[in-house]
């Protein structure tokens, strides 16, 4: 258990409203991510961070934004919702030991939006 | 551009014997490689991984194989359990992109009593 714990698990929401998911994390750990999963696409990395404050995109960046001002929360914004973002959202950790890491995932977001 | 790839959307075994998942990759900076579970309704589960320094490496009932000049890696169970049906995400780190990984599509593994 990573104690990583996401929230809201599920929403349903409407086309063109802002919707903000959140990560915490109980154990400090620098790097953060979010991931959304879709049927025949695998996990596909929305933006991460690797600090307070300090973020970057990933390959599926657009229409997302995401703030980190504690190093425990890990904040993931859609402005404004679209049925194309209509996903399932995973946060995840990661753990490095030298030169290797492992990233450990928290429960989902199962968001739908209309 | 599909860098790591598994080209087995499912796979079905019968309880006691070997599951045998596959994964391919494009991109020979890849130097971590790890294997993921995923139950319906559940968030990813680390499984095992291996360093590319490596060919296998064992953990129990699971053990990963790295062939790094053919660029594929396969996941062995042994023997497999009815409890192990779930999808499997193979998943590179590399590349000049030490802190993302980069995920296929999954394998739905199921293992029938």
């Amino acid at each position: 258990d990573a104690g990583i714990t996401q929230s809201p698990r599920h929403k349903v929401t409407e086309t063109g409203t802002p919707v903000t998911l959140r990560c915490h994390q109980t154990e400090n750990h620098r790097y953060m991510y979010w991931y959304r999963q879709d049927p025949g696409h695998g996990l596909r990395l929305i933006h991460y961070s690797y600090g307070v404050k300090d973020t970057d995109k990933g390959e599926v960046s657009d229409g997302y934004s995401v703030s980190r001002s504690k190093t425990e929360d890990f904040l993931l914004t859609l402005e404004s919702a679209t049925s194309s973002q209509t996903s399932v959202y995973f946060c995840a950790i990661s753990d490095r030991v030298g030169s290797q890491e492992t990233q450990y995932f928290g429960p989902g977001t199962r968001l739908l939006v209309l | 551009d599909q860098q790591v790839k598994q080209n087995s959307p499912s796979l079905s075994v019968q309880e006691g014997r070997i599951s045998i998942l596959n994964c391919d990759y494009t991109n020979s900076m890849f130097d971590y490689f790890l294997w993921y579970k995923k139950y319906p309704a559940e968030g990813p589960t680390f499984l095992i991984s291996i360093s590319s320094i490596k060919d296998k490496n064992e953990d129990g009932r699971f053990t990963v194989f790295l062939n790094k000049s053919a660029k594929h890696l396969s996941l062995h169970i042994v023997p497999s359990q009815p409890g192990d049906s779930a999808v499997y995400f193979c998943a590179a780190i590399g590349g000049g992109s030490n802190y993302k990984l980069t995920f296929g599509k999954g394998t739905l593994l199921t293992v029938n009593p």
